[in-house]
């Protein structure tokens, strides 16, 4: 099935130690997208790729930065953890020349904690 | 700045009896409105949006451009719909969305 991947499903970090969360996807879309929510809040768009072309959130704090080597894999660098990135964080995608308006697609998300 | 408002964090209904979802938001232009869904242990899926004008499993949401608002609705709620709701927009032509904060369905037996 296609589909959009997550690794690991669980994180835990300690502070200040650099972490990477990965995303795949097999639906061959356009656009990825990084979201982080937090218990009891709306997901947050952090910044996403449409093909190469990186755009971050104007509120995205430094601390997260982003790559996206091919059309399949993009990852989600946190620099510096501290307590308040302990969160859930989603990767989504969407095929921006399908069908308007565009629906975005999943995956079950990373949760992050951070000792 | 867009902004989407979903003013029940929790809603609970028993099984048969009409369930309505409340979503309002606040755009300048055109929106495009969405519902995802996110079932317990399931990632987050498009239930329905507004272009579309379709039911999906029973659930419909009007656009409501007076009201600045887009509820959800389904006249019979089912114990498989306990779920979580959010209601997401987008502007016209983008690919970004702005999340409500999200709406937990109970439907008690």
């Amino acid at each position: 099935d296609a589909m959009v991947i997550q690794n690991p499903r669980y994180q835990v970090t300690q502070f200040g130690k650099p972490v990477t969360l990965s995303c795949s996807q097999t639906l061959n879309h356009n656009v990825m997208y990084w979201y982080q929510q937090k218990s009891s809040q709306a997901p947050k768009l952090l910044f996403h790729y449409y093909d190469k072309d990186f755009n971050n959130e104007a509120d995205t704090p430094d601390n997260f930065q982003s790559r996206r080597p091919n059309t399949s894999f993009c990852f989600l660098d946190i620099r510096s953890p501290g307590l308040g990135d302990a969160a859930m964080y989603l990767c989504a995608t969407s095929r921006p020349s399908g069908e308007t308006p565009y629906e975005q697609y999943f995956g079950p998300g990373t949760r992050l904690t951070v000792t | 700045a867009q902004r989407v408002t979903q003013p029940e964090k929790l809603l609970s209904v028993f099984k048969g009896a009409p369930v309505e979802l409340k979503c309002n938001y606040s755009y300048s232009g055109s929106p495009e409105l969405f519902w995802y869904v996110q079932y317990s242990r399931q990632r987050l899926q498009l239930l329905l949006r507004h272009i579309s004008r379709e039911s999906i499993k029973g659930f419909t949401a009007d656009l409501n451009k007076g009201e600045t608002s887009f509820h959800l609705k389904k006249p019979f709620a089912q114990e498989e719909d306990s779920a979580m709701y959010y209601c997401a927009l987008s502007g016209a032509g983008s690919y970004q969305l702005t999340f409500g904060k999200g709406t937990k369905l109970s439907v008690i037996p």
